[in-house]
């Protein structure tokens, strides 16, 4: 049974570039969420996706958007990069309201 | 005053021994809350979920909340070195509002 996975594991882009995060969901999940994970911080969150809909946001900027396709798996794009956007970006997921959220292992982008 | 707050440690615990850590909450209309352990460079990994007062017990690990005190715990019996972590307490609303409010997390390490 595969667990929830994202991809690139490693990213390294300079300020003003975009980039875009992929997550694959558990097997059976239909709901995914973005976290952002700075060095020594909890993860914050980004959004929620369900039904192909950002469901609830958090406090973050329109530079971060996302997208979710039919088969749930799901996109985080970051636009207009910042040096501050350098962290750990976590994809979870679930099933249904109120439940636990799996995390994936997570893509650690580098802003230089 | 942060949502979920925990002592950042760091915890230090011979092994054997139990390790004992705390998380406070401030929005009472959290229902449900997560134990994530994190070991270093990696991605939170699901150990515990609690939703009712009192204790829930899955091997060597204990989570107990008391929402009327809005305190959560989490105990970790016999100890070994494998635990040394840094350990996140996590809150959710639930019913519509889905994202997981975490802490800074508290780091553990085992004493051997």
């Amino acid at each position: 049974d595969a667990g929830v996975t994202q991809s690139p594991t490693h990213l390294i882009k300079t300020r003003g570039q975009q980039v875009t995060l992929r997550c694959s969901p558990k097997s059976g999940h239909d709901t995914v969420s973005w976290y952002q994970q700075a060095l020594g911080q909890g993860p914050q969150f980004i959004f929620q996706y369900y039904e192909e809909e950002e469901r609830q946001r958090g406090n973050f900027p329109d530079r971060f958007s996302g997208h979710q396709f039919p088969n749930y798996s799901s996109e985080l794009n970051v636009n207009a990069l910042l040096l501050g956007d350098s962290a750990l970006y976590l994809c979870a997921s679930s099933d249904g309201s109120n439940q636990p959220q799996h995390f994936g292992d997570g893509t650690r982008l580098s802003i230089l | 005053q942060k949502e979920v707050e925990q002592n950042s440690g760091p915890l230090s615990v011979p092994e054997g021994a139990i390790a004992s850590l705390n998380c406070t909450y401030s929005d009472r209309g959290s229902q449900s809350f997560f134990w994530y352990r994190q070991y270093s460079g990696k991605s939170p990994e699901l150990i515990m979920s609690i939703y009712s007062n009192g204790d829930k017990e899955d091997g060597r690990f204990t989570a107990q909340l008391n929402k009327a005190s809005q305190y959560v715990s989490l105990l970790i019996r016999d100890s070994q070195p494998s635990d040394s972590a840094t350990y996140l307490c996590a809150g959710l609303k639930g019913f519509g509002n889905e994202k997981l409010t975490f802490g800074t997390g508290t780091r553990l390490t085992i004493i051997p």
